[in-house]
């Protein structure tokens, strides 16, 4: 059981590159996030899905499109990569709203 | 004004002592309050879920919720230097749209 991944550990990109931040887990959860954490701004979610084919925006969605193709997996992409966009991306999953939330590892993204 | 506020420390104590570690809230539409620890380059990881008022224990740690003071609060017993990281709150709307505000964090170092 190997939880939530997610591929990359680190990423520079320069202004206006796209990239997909991945991210699986395989505990057959229905809720699956993405947060960005900044210092002194702690967790922002970002976008969230609710099961396959269902996503909603977060706090901060901007910039970032996300799509839920399959239970497991949870691609977050950047379109056009900004210098504001430079953070540690988290991905996390749960079984339902109320129940615990398990977070990957994350990605730390630089945007030169 | 952030809908949660946390101070962010740092905080030092020797070990053995007791943590108290706050949050005040601004919005009375959250209901569940949630206590993450940190560790340096992790994600954050579960370690306290509480509904409503009252309070909870687990071990070394103790949550309380007090809504009509829009506060809550995490006691660490014992304090150990394994338990030096970073700490926070979060909390959640019940029903609705998928709301789940993080508090900025308090680091926490325990002194040997």
């Amino acid at each position: 059981n190997a939880g939530v991944t997610q591929t990359p550990k680190f990423q520079v990109l320069k202004t206006g590159q796209s990239m997909t931040l991945q991210c699986a887990q395989d505990m057959n959860h229905e809720y699956m996030s993405w947060y960005r954490q900044d210092p002194g701004m702690g967790l922002r979610l970002i976008h969230y899905s609710v099961g396959a084919g269902i996503t909603d925006q977060g706090e901060v969605p901007n910039g970032y499109n996300v799509s839920r193709s399959t239970t497991e997996d949870f691609p977050l992409r950047l379109l056009s990569a900004a210098p504001s966009q430079t953070s540690v991306y988290f991905c996390a999953s749960s079984y339902s709203r109320y129940n615990e939330q398990f977070f990957g590892p994350g990605t730390r993204l630089t945007v030169l | 004004q952030k809908e949660v506020e946390q101070d962010p420390g740092p905080l030092s104590v020797p070990e053995g002592a007791i943590v108290s570690l706050n949050c005040t809230y601004s919005n009375s539409a959250f209901q569940y309050f949630m206590w993450y620890r940190q560790y340096s380059r992790k994600g954050p990881e579960l370690l306290m879920y509480t509904y409503s008022s009252g309070n909870k224990e687990d071990g070394r740690f103790t949550a309380q919720v007090d809504k009509s003071s829009k506060y809550i609060s995490l006691f660490i017993r014992d304090s150990q230097p394994s338990d030096s990281a970073t700490y926070l709150c979060a909390m959640m709307v019940p029903s609705g749209t998928y709301k789940y505000i993080f508090g900025t964090g308090t680091r926490l170092k325990v002194l040997a």
